[in-house]
């Protein structure tokens, strides 16, 4: 069964700095992964999908990498602002059956 | 480009009753998938539908029910509601199923309110 661990649960830093969340899973047998944003009580927001044949993937200031061997993935965002502050939800999709099993969520508060 | 329509955005219901969720996935698109989402939890999966037939079905209790048109839009019947039933509700569509990854696409979910 696969899990799907998130570290930090939360995380508060000074605007400006760069940042790092972690996303680990115990299933290699994966199609890619994906990491969402969610604004509290609002919708997923896709912010980038790395394919299981991909090592990173770039978004303006996020860069999302796979390390599908050991089964880790990190988002790292650069020169924080306080519009980054949500929850980072880390997800993948089952190759057997293609539903996606989330993350609990990184809560991420960037002090102004 | 066009989403996926979920509708209503917004339900309050009380105990007891039932409630029915609508999902328009993006046109041509023919997989539809169901997520709850509780207070201050992580999306789980609850069903999904492939050319109108259930594909998988997860953590979705009996009182529940769903199913996918001719026209390929979904509905989630939630009978007897509970007060544990308050939840985000979120529908995702794909194209296709079984050969290889096909992103789901999520809609803005339907926050259902049991009082």
């Amino acid at each position: 069964k696969q899990e799907v661990t998130q570290i930090p649960a939360a995380l508060s830093v000074p605007e400006g700095e760069n940042l790092v969340l972690n996303c680990s899973f115990t299933d290699s047998a994966i199609y890619n992964l994906q990491w969402f944003r969610q604004d509290p009580g609002k919708g997923l927001t896709s912010l980038l999908l790395i394919q299981s044949s991909q090592r990173e993937q770039t978004s303006g200031r996020l860069n999302a990498s796979l390390d599908k061997s050991s089964g880790r993935s990190t988002l790292y965002i650069a020169a924080s602002q306080p519009g980054d502050s949500a929850t980072y939800l880390c997800a993948v999709p089952m190759v057997r059956d293609d539903k996606i099993i989330f993350g609990k969520g990184t809560r991420l508060h960037i002090l102004p | 480009a066009a989403g996926v329509i979920q509708s209503p955005r917004h339900l309050i219901k009380e105990k007891r009753e039932t409630a029915t969720l609508k999902c328009y996935p993006i046109p041509r698109h023919d997989t539809v998938y169901w997520y709850q989402q509780g207070p201050g939890q992580d999306p789980q999966f609850l069903i999904s539908f492939y050319e109108k037939m259930q594909s998988d079905k997860g953590s979705i209790p009996d009182r529940f029910s769903a199913q996918q048109f001719s026209d390929y839009h979904s509905e989630l019947n939630m009978s007897s509601l509970e007060l544990g039933d308050s939840a985000l509700y979120f529908c995702a569509s794909s194209l296709g199923l079984g050969q290889g990854y096909n992103e789901q696409f999520f809609g803005p979910g339907t926050r259902l309110t049991v009082l």
